[in-house]
């Protein structure tokens, strides 16, 4: 069965201390990873599509990466306007439907 | 970029009532796909919208309950009928990125949906 499990559930950071959240998945045959950033009450603003092992993104302080069992989203230096929860999303083959994992809650304080 | 606009934006309703949301996107696009996120949740596809023929449900989600209309490639509205506190969740539109390859999915506003 295709599933989406990310790590942590919520993370809270000082301003300007670097980290990492996980995306983990297990699907036949993956077609894309999407990452998105969340705002409360807003619906997801897309961040980055990967498409195979190996490949990287970077937009701002934030990298996302991509291994053939997971992907990181590396936020370096946060700043309090980074606080949102962020939610991978995987695209199995044969399907036009994502699968979305829980998301990570990220707060940045100053 | 798709942009994408959603009505109302929130609304309260009494329970057994039925409330439609509205979607509309700047361009013409093939699928519209519908979500649900519950409060603290991530999100649930309720069903995917193709112009000109009748949406596909998810599991778990019936036609009777969640009419879905798709007139035209830019717009679609999803029904929630019959409502019961349930249903309070933040109700999503989504298109796919233009182009033979599926780059990503943009995502309206939302509707907020309190029944009480």
């Amino acid at each position: 069965e295709d599933q989406v499990t990310q790590s942590p559930e919520a993370l809270r950071l000082q301003e300007g201390e670097s980290s990492s959240l996980n995306c983990s998945y297990t699907v036949s045959g993956l077609r894309g990873l999407f990452w998105y950033r969340q705002d409360p009450g807003k619906g997801p603003e897309f961040l980055f599509t990967l498409y195979s092992a190996g490949e990287e993104k970077e937009k701002e302080r934030l990298k996302a990466t991509l291994t053939k069992k997971e992907s990181f989203l590396h936020i370096t230096a946060p700043k309090p306007e980074d606080s949102a929860t962020y939610l991978c999303a995987v695209l199995p083959r044969n399907t036009d439907k994502l699968i979305f994992g829980t998301g990570t809650r990220l707060q940045v304080f100053p | 970029s798709a942009v994408i606009s959603q009505k109302p934006s929130r609304d309260i309703c009494q329970r057994g009532t039925s409330l439609t949301i509205q979607c509309q996107v700047d361009s013409q696009v093939t699928m519209m796909f519908w979500y649900r996120q519950q409060p603290g949740q991530s999100l649930t596809l309720i069903a995917t919208a193709n112009q000109g023929s009748e949406a596909t449900y998810e599991s778990g989600f019936v036609i009777d309950k969640f009419p879905i209309s798709r007139p035209n490639l830019t717009f679609s509205t999803l029904t929630v009928s019959n409502m019961s506190p349930e249903d309070s969740s933040i109700y999503l539109c989504s298109v796919d990125s233009s182009g033979a390859v599926k780059e990503t999915q943009y995502f309206g506003p939302g509707t907020r949906l309190l029944v009480l």
